[in-house]
C-alpha cells in the first residue's frame, strides 16, 4: 500500500539557517503530494502541494519539488524564522483513496 | 468562510467513562474524517464519514465509534476509556472527492486526558 517516510525530528536550527526536511513515498500510480504544517496548539493546515512529476509547490517561502525518479518531495526554505517552529507532515493522495496517507511528522525548532 | 470547529477543546475523564466529541465541518463539505494524534504513534486515522455513511475505517477497536448528521456535523464516541486513549483528536473536513484532488481542512482538535 501507499506509505510516506519522513526524517526523524526534532530538527533544530538557528534563525536564518537553511531548512531541508526529507520526505520519500511509495505509491502505485501517480499520487499528489502535500506538506501540512501544525503550529503549537492548532490543527494541521495545508502548506503546499504538487500534483504531478516535476511540479514545484511553494508557499510562505517554503518549496518542494515532486521528484518521481527518486520518489521524493523534500521541503526546503532558504532562511527560517522562529515563527516557523512547528510540526511538518508530508502526505500523499491518490485517485483510489478518499483518505490521504500521512507521514509521522517532523518537529522543527528554530532558535533566535 | 468559517473553518472547522471542534468542541470541547479540552476534556478530562477517568478510566471507564465514555466521551463524545463534536466536529462542525466547513459549510458545503460532506466528508468528515477523525484522527488520533499522540507523541508515540503520530497521526492515526480513525474513520471517515461521507453523507451520513461511514466510508472508511482505520484500525481501532470498537470502543471508538462515530456518526454524521444530515447537516454534515459529526460526533465521535469513545466508550470505556483507557489511559492510552489520552491524545489530541483531530477532525478534518473536505468536499469528499479523491484524496489526490481534494484538500483536508483540520480543526484545532480536542485534547482528551484520561486519568
Amino acid at each position: 500500500g501507499d506509505s510516506v517516510t519522513q526524517m526523524e525530528g526534532p530538527v533544530t536550527l538557528s534563525e536564518e539557517a537553511f531548512l531541508t526536511i526529507n520526505c520519500t513515498y511509495t505509491a502505485t500510480g501517480y499520487p499528489s503530494l502535500f506538506w501540512y504544517v501544525q503550529y503549537p496548539g492548532e490543527g494541521l493546515q495545508l502548506l503546499l502541494k504538487a500534483t504531478k512529476a516535476d511540479d514545484k509547490g511553494s508557499n510562505k517561502g517554503f518549496e518542494a519539488t515532486y521528484r518521481k525518479e527518486t520518489t521524493s518531495f523534500h521541503l526546503e526554505k532558504g532562511s527560517v524564522q522562529v515563527s516557523d517552529s512547528a510540526v511538518y507532515f508530508c502526505a500523499l493522495g491518490s485517485g483510489g483513496s478518499y483518505i490521504p496517507t500521512f507521514g509521522r511528522g517532523t518537529s522543527l525548532i528554530v532558535h533566535p | 468562510k468559517a473553518g472547522v470547529t471542534q468542541t470541547p477543546r479540552y476534556l478530562i475523564k477517568t478510566r471507564g467513562q465514555q466521551v463524545t466529541l463534536s466536529c462542525s465541518p466547513i459549510s458545503g463539505h460532506r466528508s468528515v474524517s477523525w484522527y488520533q494524534q499522540t507523541p508515540g504513534q503520530g497521526l492515526q486515522f480513525l474513520f471517515e464519514y461521507f453523507s451520513e455513511t461511514q466510508r472508511n475505517k482505520g484500525n481501532f477497536p470498537g470502543r471508538f465509534s462515530g456518526r454524521q448528521f444530515s447537516n454534515s456535523r459529526s460526533e465521535m464516541n469513545v466508550s470505556t476509556l483507557e489511559l492510552g486513549d489520552s491524545a489530541l483528536y483531530l477532525c478534518a473536513s473536505s468536499l469528499g472527492g479523491a484524496s489526490d484532488t481534494d484538500t483536508q481542512y483540520f480543526g484545532p482538535g480536542t485534547r482528551l486526558t484520561v486519568l
